[in-house]
């Protein structure tokens, strides 16, 4: 079975400031997805960031970029340029593509971006 | 907006009733799938429906069903509520890939 370890209940940073965000999971599959989504306080889980596993090159979506170590089963999250709007939840999923495209989520991590 | 549509978004009901939450995919996605997030089991996957058919099957109670009808939409009927169904309930669709989009939950509450 997969899981998905998310060891930071809570953190905080300042505006303009950079955080990283860790996760790690375990799993036997060859083939997967890795996700980040941000829950706001509207509770709307939204994407943001997509890993192929199959990919070396780490993603990047403007001011969110991860790096992914498969040997060592890392995926953490940094968040360039923090912004008042970052503050959420956020969780990191795991998906095999073999059988259902079900996401696994870790329990999250609470940041906070202070002004 | 994601395009999935949740209702209703808030529902308090009392201990020993049932409840049917309904999730409207977007245009074109077959499959719907089922999350409950709680404090205390965090976001867990409980049912996948694909066209009409179950796909798969996570963590869901007996006293939980699914179904997903001609037109696509899917319902999750919650019986025998008990304090501990209290949650989040999210519904999110996809064309098959392996990205989903999610709805904005209804937030079920029993007292």
């Amino acid at each position: 079975a997969q899981t998905v370890t998310q060891s930071q209940p809570e953190m905080s940073v300042q505006e303009a400031e950079t955080v990283t965000l860790s996760c790690t999971y375990d799993t036997s599959e060859n083939n997967y997805y890795l996700f980040w989504y941000k829950q706001p306080p509207s509770r709307q889980m939204i994407l943001v960031i997509r890993q192929e596993a199959y990919k070396q090159q780490n993603a990047t979506e403007n001011r969110f970029s991860v790096n992914f170590q498969k040997a060592a089963k890392s995926f953490s999250l940094k968040i360039s340029d923090s912004q008042l709007g970052d503050t959420a939840m956020y969780f990191c999923a795991f998906m095999k593509l073999s059988g259902t495209y079900k996401y696994i989520f870790g329990t999250g991590t609470r940041l906070k971006v202070l002004a | 907006d994601s395009g999935v549509t949740q209702t209703p978004k808030h529902l308090i009901t009392a201990t020993g009733q049932r409840v049917t939450l309904r999730c409207s995919p977007r245009s074109g996605d077959l499959s719907v799938y089922w999350y409950q997030q709680s404090l205390d089991q965090g976001l867990q996957f409980l049912i996948q429906y694909y066209n009409g058919e179950e796909r798969a099957k996570g963590n869901i109670l007996e006293r939980f069903s699914a179904q997903q009808f001609p037109d696509l939409h899917s319902e999750l009927n919650l019986s025998s509520l008990e304090l501990g169904d209290s949650a989040l309930y999210f519904c999110a669709s996809s064309q098959g890939t392996p990205e989903a989009f999610f709805g904005q939950g209804t937030r079920l509450t029993v007292v």
